[in-house]
């Protein structure tokens, strides 16, 4: 009964390949968040769906695209992988802004 | 914008040591702030939250009291355990500006026997 799975939780692919990475939550909650951890730890937004809308694009390469069949869910599709995207993709759940944001166990991706 | 400063690490502490790791935010509105913590290869998890001024969040032997005044948010712990090194992140979130929670650079805490 994890709150916020994510899958997979390694991804290791070659430059130029596709690959997604899929999130679930199950705790009703309205929003969904991507951040990317890199090497020294800094957490930065991706982006933010609220009820499968999208509420925050935070310049991010157009190669990425998430996309939210349903609010439970929030997946990140990433085209033509390049050996900067390697690093941690976390997705969160929260239910508003002010709240506190749970967080899946991350999926680390490494570009070879 | 809004942001977060944390002091840097890593920490070094040894056990039963008291800890503070400071944390200050510039903010236009009125914000919540957290504390996150990050074990070794997991996610974060919550650790505390205060959701306005004065207010003192605690966990776990952490403490944590939102200065309205000082603009900080610092992390504190009277005695500190070897299961306790882990990453702390210190973040806020915004009524305006979208649904988002904004971090700190993160600070690494080791305790030693």
């Amino acid at each position: 009964d994890t709150a916020v799975s994510q899958t997979p939780k390694y991804l290791v692919t070659q430059m130029g390949n596709d690959k997604s990475i899929k999130c679930e939550q199950n705790l009703g909650h309205d929003t969904m968040y991507w951040y990317k951890q890199d090497s020294k730890k800094f957490l930065k937004i991706m982006f933010s769906y609220n009820n499968k809308e999208l509420i925050i694009n935070e310049t991010v390469p157009n190669r990425f695209s998430p996309k939210s069949p349903d609010k439970a869910h929030l997946n990140l599709h990433i085209n033509s992988l390049e050996l900067g995207d390697s690093a941690v993709y976390f997705c969160a759940s929260s239910q508003d802004r002010l709240t506190e944001a749970f967080f899946g166990q991350g999926t680390r991706l490494t570009v070879v | 914008g809004d942001s977060v400063t944390q002091m840097e690490g890593p920490v070094t502490l040894s056990e039963e040591a008291f800890l503070t790791i400071n944390c200050t935010y510039t903010a236009t509105g009125y914000p919540s702030l957290f504390w996150y913590v990050q074990y070794p290869g997991e996610g974060l998890q919550l650790l505390l939250k205060a959701t306005k001024a004065d207010d003192k969040g605690s966990n776990k032997g952490f403490e944590a009291t939102y200065r309205k005044e000082t603009t900080s948010f610092h992390l504190e712990k009277g005695s500190v355990q070897v299961s306790d090194s882990a990453v702390y992140f210190c973040a806020l979130g915004l009524t305006g500006g979208g649904n988002k929670l904004t971090f700190g650079t993160g600070t690494q805490l080791k305790v030693e026997l």
